[in-house]
């Protein structure tokens, strides 16, 4: 059955490397976002793709977070350099069409920062 | 912000019991949306309500909207133990395109 993957499911690293985490969205759905969910903040909107043009990364502190889709089957969310306040459940998740619906959320990408 | 803010915080019931949440937004919306999300998982769609709607159901969901009042309730009836999770309210703004995610309530049914 169609689900959003994300690799890897758990990371963790050392305070300056470099974080890359991979979504694949569900076949045929043309809208991807990238949450973060804190226990603290919740869960906040980082950027957000239609048809693989990045719509609005307001959400992304831009200096050291970056998000692409380089392909419609691949969405990735890049920290350099990752700090321990990044840590946090990183969720993907895919729709479809034009208006916004239903969102089918990923496993989610745990990532400890120390 | 227009940030959903869910009430309670948390509920524990006993299974069979209802369960009542309430969620309250900001600005005027399109659509507002529940979602569930059990521990260490992400979140599962539940149910999607118009602005121009006022009730829906499904299953044992029913979900409100009161757009005077800028609230909305979601009702699990007969709850189980399978319904312990956390249940979230999503807002669009109208003329955006995101939604944004209210705080949560922490659901237990005790079996």
């Amino acid at each position: 059955d169609a689900r959003v993957t994300q690799t890897p499911r758990h990371k963790v690293t050392e305070m300056g490397q470099e974080v890359t985490m991979r979504c694949q969205p569900i076949l045929g759905h043309n809208t991807v976002f990238w949450y973060r969910q804190t226990m603290m903040q919740g869960l906040e909107l980082l950027a957000y793709f239609r048809n693989r043009a990045p719509l609005d990364d307001s959400g992304m502190p831009k200096d050291r977070f970056s998000a692409e889709m380089p392909d419609a089957t691949l969405a990735t969310l890049k920290i350099q350099p990752s700090e321990p306040r990044d840590s946090a459940v990183y969720f993907c998740a895919s729709g479809e069409g034009q208006a916004l619906g239903e969102q089918f959320f990923g496993p989610g990408t745990r990532l400890t920062v120390l | 912000s227009q940030q959903g803010e869910e009430d309670p915080q948390a509920l524990s019931i006993q299974e069979g019991e209802n369960a009542t949440m309430n969620c309250s937004y900001k600005t005027s919306i399109n659509n507002l949306q529940w979602y569930r999300q059990n521990s260490g998982r992400g979140l599962v769609h539940l149910i999607l309500i118009r602005s121009n709607e006022r009730e829906k159901h499904s299953g044992r969901l029913r979900v409100t909207l009161d757009t005077s009042k800028k609230s909305s309730s979601l009702l699990i009836t007969a709850s189980r133990a399978a319904d312990t999770a956390s249940y979230f309210c999503a807002t669009d703004g109208a003329g955006t395109y995101k939604y944004i995610f209210g705080t949560g309530t922490r659901l237990k049914v005790l079996a």
